[in-house]
Formats: structure tokens, C-alpha cells, sequence
């Protein structure tokens, strides 16, 4: 069975860095595109990066410079670094992937990053 | 970047009617349009891929359809469990991928 499950959230400063992870199981890491998607309170979805099988790596404008993608295909996990801060970054941050489909169709249950002095 | 406009914003129904809800793409995405459900607290879930194929365990009260720049997600009859947030999702043209600002299904 597909499973996501998140980890890293909380509270951090503006200007501060964090690292999120995705602990994945019940398949490849490294043979699925796996993203990021977040949501700030009360909003809508937000693309942030995605991470191809074969390494490439996509940003949305908003953090391009300030995270970076990557993974550990050893621990099955993906990985979010989140520099730079700043409090429009806050935001419940999912993983997905595309599993079964060439779409997002499996989520974890989200972590909330919230940047704040 | 192509933006995706959801309408309405706020769907007010009942139960066992029919809900039709709107996406319109700012230029062509074909065919590649997805729709997500979303409940308070709990993760997106994938409905609708490619315009108008339901994903695994998806009911049939969920239909899809559309093409070019013009998408409607239909749900036959509400069932008390259907009242959600529901975004369309585009990725002809990417990056960046972009979903709408979203539909709210209420009571």
C-alpha cells in the first residue's frame, strides 16, 4: 500500500531554514516523479516542486533560489530545504506522487510550516 | 503560466440534486485537466484525470467532460459526503503546474 507521511513542520523565524520530510513505502522513490504542494490557511493549492525519476528538478517562481528538492533513495524519503523564509511560505506542505496515473493520486496527510517572529 | 478560473466560488445544494461546476483554462491545455476533492483537515483527492476518466474508487456520480479551455465537473446526485472544496488541476503547460482557486459544495 502507498503511503506519504510528512514530517519537519512547525514554527520557524523569518529569514530561518527547515528541512521537511516525505517517508515514502509501498513503492519506488526513485522510479516516480514525487511533488510538493502547499497551502496556506484558508487558501487554495499551490504547486511548489516536483522531483523526476531521472533527477530533474522544477520550482515554482515563488521559491525558486530558496528550496531545493531532493531525495534519499536509500531511506525512501523526499525532501523539502526551505531557506530564506519568509511568512507567505506558510502553509500546510504535502507530498504526492503519480502512481497510478500521470496525475497526483496519492497525497500525504500534509505538515503545517508556519513563519513567524 | 496558465491561469485556471473556477465558477461559482460558493455552490449552495441539497442533497440528491445535481452539482455542475466550472473550470476555464486562460489558453488550450487539451485534454489534460484534473479535478481534486479536498475536506477540512484532510489531504487533496484525485476525481477526475485527463478531462473525464474517473480515478480508482472514484463513484460514478462523479462525471467529467470538456476539452480546449473549458471544463465542468458533474456530480449526479449529492451525497451528504460530496460537500467539499473542488479544484482543477492543469499540466499542458509546465512549469509551473496551476489548479483553480477552488469551488465550495455546500449544505
Amino acid at each position: 500500500e502507498v503511503q506519504l507521511v510528512e514530517t519537519g513542520g512547525g514554527l520557524f523565524q523569518p529569514g530561518g531554514s527547515l528541512r521537511l520530510s516525505c517517508a515514502a513505502s509501498g513503492f519506488t522513490v526513485s522510479s516516480n516523479y514525487m511533488t510538493w504542494v502547499r497551502q496556506a490557511p484558508g487558501k487554495g493549492l499551490e504547486w511548489v516542486s516536483t522531483l523526476y525519476s531521472g533527477g530533474s528538478t522544477y520550482y515554482a517562481d515563488s521559491v525558486k533560489g530558496r528550496f531545493t528538492v531532493s531525495r534519499d533513495n536509500s531511506k525512501k524519503t523526499l525532501f523539502l530545504q526551505m531557506n530564506s523564509l519568509r511568512a507567505e511560505d506558510t502553509a500546510v506542505y504535502y507530498c504526492a506522487i503519480e502512481y497510478k496515473t500521470t496525475w497526483l493520486d496519492y497525497w500525504g496527510q500534509g505538515t503545517l510550516v508556519t513563519v513567524s517572529s | 503560466e496558465i491561469v485556471l478560473t473556477q465558477s461559482p466560488a460558493t455552490l449552495s445544494l441539497s442533497p440528491g440534486e445535481r452539482a455542475t461546476l466550472s473550470c476555464r483554462a486562460s489558453q488550450s491545455v487539451g485534454s489534460y485537466l484534473a479535478w481534486f476533492q479536498q475536506k477540512p483537515g484532510q489531504a487533496p483527492r484525485l476525481l477526475i484525470y485527463d478531462a473525464s476518466n474517473r480515478a480508482t474508487g472514484i463513484p460514478a456520480r462523479f462525471s467529467g467532460s470538456g476539452s480546449g479551455t473549458d471544463f465542468t465537473l458533474t456530480i449526479s446526485s449529492l451525497d451528504p459526503e460530496d460537500f467539499a472544496v473542488y479544484y482543477c488541476q492543469q499540466r499542458n503547460s509546465w512549469p509551473p503546474w496551476t489548479f483553480g482557486q477552488g469551488t465550495k459544495v455546500e449544505v
